[in-house]
Order: structure tokens, then sequence, then C-alpha cells
């Protein structure tokens, strides 16, 4: 069974880099059948995707955060990484990781970390 | 692309039929997927494609639609789908999701 892990600090300080690492078990990441993502949530709100990566390294991003995001995969390890420069307090919110099929949708996600963005 | 579902909230009783509707600002052939989301809890993959059920979801949910509307169905609701649920369009990036659709226990 799949599943995905989100690890990190759970409190980041304002104007500092936002990093979360999603570790995926039970299978790997370096399939050709999927792209790894990052969605988050705000406390209350709802869902927002961040960006997603193919395990060559291939990357996409939400125009709305590309200047300040950047997703990285680590095939050796089975773990894609984001981070999020430049924090503020509009980025707390509960990070997801999630595998992306190419055939279907975000099929599998981890269970989320709250991060909160406060001095 | 934005999504846009209607209603946002949706109170109803179990055994009722509901459908949530979400219309999206350009088309998108069938790349839609819907998801249910309950309280602390990840989003979990209901529909893909606009109408194909994913494995292990009960067949009371259906989807329909192509282009820029779409629906999702629950024919008899149950207490265990009282939630929120979302709709993602996966056409192109960036892959959107609507606001969400609050459904509640009337």
């Amino acid at each position: 069974q799949l599943q995905l892990q989100e690890s990190g600090p759970g409190l980041v300080k304002p104007s500092e880099t936002l990093s979360l690492t999603c570790t995926v078990s039970g299978g790997s990441i370096s399939s050709s059948s999927y792209y790894w993502g990052w969605i988050r949530q705000p406390p209350g709100k709802g869902l927002e995707w961040i960006g997603s990566i193919y395990y060559s390294g291939s990357t996409y991003y939400n125009p709305s955060l590309k200047s300040r995001v950047t997703i990285s995969v680590d095939t050796s390890k089975n773990q894609f990484s984001l981070k999020l420069s430049s924090v503020t307090a509009a980025d707390t919110a509960v990070y997801y990781c999630a595998r992306v099929s190419v055939d279907t949708a975000m099929d599998y996600w981890g269970q989320g970390t709250l991060v909160t963005v406060s001095s | 692309i934005q999504l846009t579902q209607s209603p946002s909230f949706l109170s109803a009783s179990v055994g009722d039929r509901v459908t949530i509707t979400c219309r999206a600002s350009q088309g998108i052939s069938s790349y839609l997927a819907w998801y249910q989301q309950k309280p602390g809890k990840a989003p979990k993959l209901l529909i893909y494609a606009a109408s194909t059920l994913q494995s292990g979801v009960p067949s009371r949910f259906s989807g329909s639609g192509s282009g820029t509307e779409f629906t999702l169905t629950i024919s008899s609701l149950q207490p265990e789908d009282f939630a929120t649920y979302y709709c993602q369009q996966l056409n192109s990036y960036p892959c959107s999701f609507g606001q969400g659709t609050k459904l509640e226990i009337k």
C-alpha cells in the first residue's frame, strides 16, 4: 500500500524559508506513470495547488507562487521536497503531498502537516 | 482556469439525492476530478476523468459532464457522506480546485 508522509518544521518565522519533505513508501517515486505534487489549505479555507514534479526533475508551479517555490526530487531516498521562501502569515496552512496519476488525478495523499508562520 | 462550484453550502437529509455542479471558465474536456474531505483529514479521490469511479468508492457516487459543466451526484446520502467536496481540473497547469461545497446534515 502506497503511503506518503510529510515532514518538516511546524513553525517558521516570517521572511524565512519553509522546507518540507514528502517520503514515499510502498512504491517507487521513479515510476513514469506519476507526478508528485504539493497542495496547501489555509485554516478554514479551500485547497490550493502549489506545484508538481516528475521523477526526471521536470517541474510545474502555480504562477501565484512561482517566484518563491522550489520543488525537488531525490529518487535515491524516494522523497520529494518543497521550499517556499519569504513566507508571511498568509502562508500558514496545512501542507499536503500527493501522487498525481497521469491517467486519473491525485489518488494518494499524505496526512498533511500544519505549518504556522509566526515570530 | 477558474472552477466555480454551486452551491457552496448544501443542507440535506440521509437518503436524499444531491447534486453538486462545477463550472469551468474554459473547456477542459473530461479532465475533472472530485474529492471528498472530512474535517482534519486529507482529501479523498472519488471520481476522475469526470465520470470514472475511483476503486473502492461506493456506487452511490457518480459524475458526469464534459467541456465546461460537470456534476457530482450522490444518489442516496449516507451519514458518512457529510463532508466538503471539491472539484479539480487537470487539463492544464495550474491544476486548479473549485472553492468547495460543504454538505451538512439537515
